[in-house]
């Protein structure tokens, strides 16, 4: 069973705005990873934040995680047309394997 | 990260036919898993394969109907039996490093007609 719900299914920016994907889950986690997808094609890891770290980044990406609140946000600034896809939080709670979240499409118009 | 390859990248096939999915990874891993994503939906966990020993397949998913093979630590193989249009799907294996991510083949696009 799909344990992340994602916040919201759709959205859709101009670019050089920022865009945040909010990703709540149900159960204790060890780690928390985002993925991007383009098109139906293989998944691209973006970063891992793990249960008890509160924020990452990694260029123009910034990851919060709450495990008080079971949530966690993905925030893109500056966005690029190239930054179209579909993204996916997903939760690992031990023994490797990972429950993905329902994934929010984001449209960036140029 | 591993560098992970999947053949076929896409098929078509007959109803009631059988498709066996290839994923390589150009380094030694203990666990590859097996993932399904339907049209439209997310990512189920399939199984997760270990070397010398049998697959672990997740509620839903039998061996019958998805017999895996991992006869190597680079090498796994995921075979779809007595297909039907359901099972139309993209299906993409993964590894995971030390630092515990997770990084997945570019996947296998099968249509069922």
């Amino acid at each position: 069973s799909q344990q992340g719900e994602e916040d919201p299914q759709a959205l859709s920016i101009q670019e050089g705005e920022n865009a945040t994907m909010n990703c709540s889950y149900k159960t204790s986690i060890n780690n928390l990873q985002w993925y991007r997808q383009n098109s139906g094609r293989g998944l691209v890891h973006l970063i891992l934040i793990r249960s008890n770290e509160r924020e990452k980044h990694s260029g123009r990406l910034r990851v919060t995680l709450d495990t008080s609140k079971k949530s966690s946000s993905l925030l893109i600034t500056a966005s690029r047309a190239a930054d179209t896809a579909s993204y996916f939080c997903a939760t690992g709670a031990g023994f490797q394997k990972l429950v993905f979240g329902t994934g929010t499409r984001l449209l960036v118009s140029p | 990260s591993a560098v992970i390859s999947q053949k076929p990248s896409r098929d078509i096939c007959q109803r009631g036919t059988s498709l066996t999915i290839q994923c390589q990874v150009d380094s030694q891993v203990t666990m590859m898993f097996w993932y399904r994503q339907q049209p439209g939906q997310s990512l189920t966990l399939i199984a997760t394969a270990n070397q010398g020993s049998e697959a672990t397949y997740e509620s839903g998913f039998v061996i019958d109907k998805f017999p895996i093979s991992r006869p190597n630590l680079t090498f796994s193989t995921l075979t779809v039996s007595n297909m039907s249009p359901e099972d139309s799907s993209i299906y993409l294996c993964s590894v995971e490093n030390r630092r515990d991510e997770q990084f997945f083949g570019p996947g296998t696009r099968l249509t069922v007609l």
